[in-house]
């Protein structure tokens, strides 16, 4: 089967930097992604790992380690408009690509 | 310029209604989804379609029938509706088989 598991909430100050962590248990496994979602939102793509190592967008990183199934995405510099849910999301070829989302991390970024 | 479009954006209903959710997207993609957030905001893959041919049918009860008219349209009817298939149901929409997919502003169904 497949699994993915991220911290339900994580809450940090502004200007701060915060780290979201996911691990998976996934068979035909590509690559790993991550989303945003504002409340009342549609979920939005950050970014994509297939390989191990940090990629970088602006203020955002993201990581992967196959070897350890494990994952994070990295934000830096918070803002207030930051506050919203992230799911990381596996890429699996299990008789055809299918993308499975984990059950989101609310981050909630205070003054 | 909306590129991956829903309606309704709100739908409410009665149980043991037969409901229609449509979706449209102008990026010119191939593939496209249905996927359904429910409550604690757990988001599920339903069906995918790749160039109108069903690719993904996840165990989705046989209320839920996609349709493909064309690549750029895919359309979701539900049948005999349950209190349970109330949920926020996004449309999807990709290149190819590629990881990064556009999401359409989703329908809320509510079924009373």
């Amino acid at each position: 089967g497949q699994s993915l598991e991220q911290p339900s909430e994580v809450t940090a100050v502004e200007g701060a930097i915060v780290q979201i962590n996911c691990t998976y248990q996934t068979s035909g496994f590509y690559g790993l992604s991550w989303y945003q979602q504002h409340d009342g939102g549609a979920p939005t793509f950050l970014s994509y790992n297939a390989l191990d190592g940090l990629e970088e967008t602006g203020r955002f990183s993201s990581f992967l380690s196959r070897s350890d199934s494990y994952g994070y995405l990295l934000l830096q510099e918070l803002q207030m408009k930051d506050s919203a849910s992230y799911f990381c999301a596996v890429r699996a070829h299990t008789g055809g690509f299918k993308t499975i989302f984990g059950a989101g991390t609310r981050l909630f970024v205070k003054a | 310029d909306t590129a991956v479009s829903q309606t309704p954006k709100y739908l409410v209903t009665q149980m043991g209604n037969d409901k229609s959710i449509k979706c449209e997207q102008n990026l010119g993609h191939d593939t496209m989804y249905w996927y359904k957030q429910d409550s604690k905001k757990f988001l599920k893959i339903m069906f995918s379609y790749n160039n109108k041919e069903l690719i993904i049918n996840e165990t989705v009860p046989n209320r839920f029938s996609p349709k493909s008219p064309d690549k750029a349209h895919l359309n979701l009817h539900i049948n005999s509706l349950e209190l349970g298939d109330s949920a926020v149901y996004f449309c999807a929409s990709s290149p190819g088989t590629s990881y990064e997919q556009y999401f359409g502003p989703g329908t809320r169904l509510t079924v009373t």
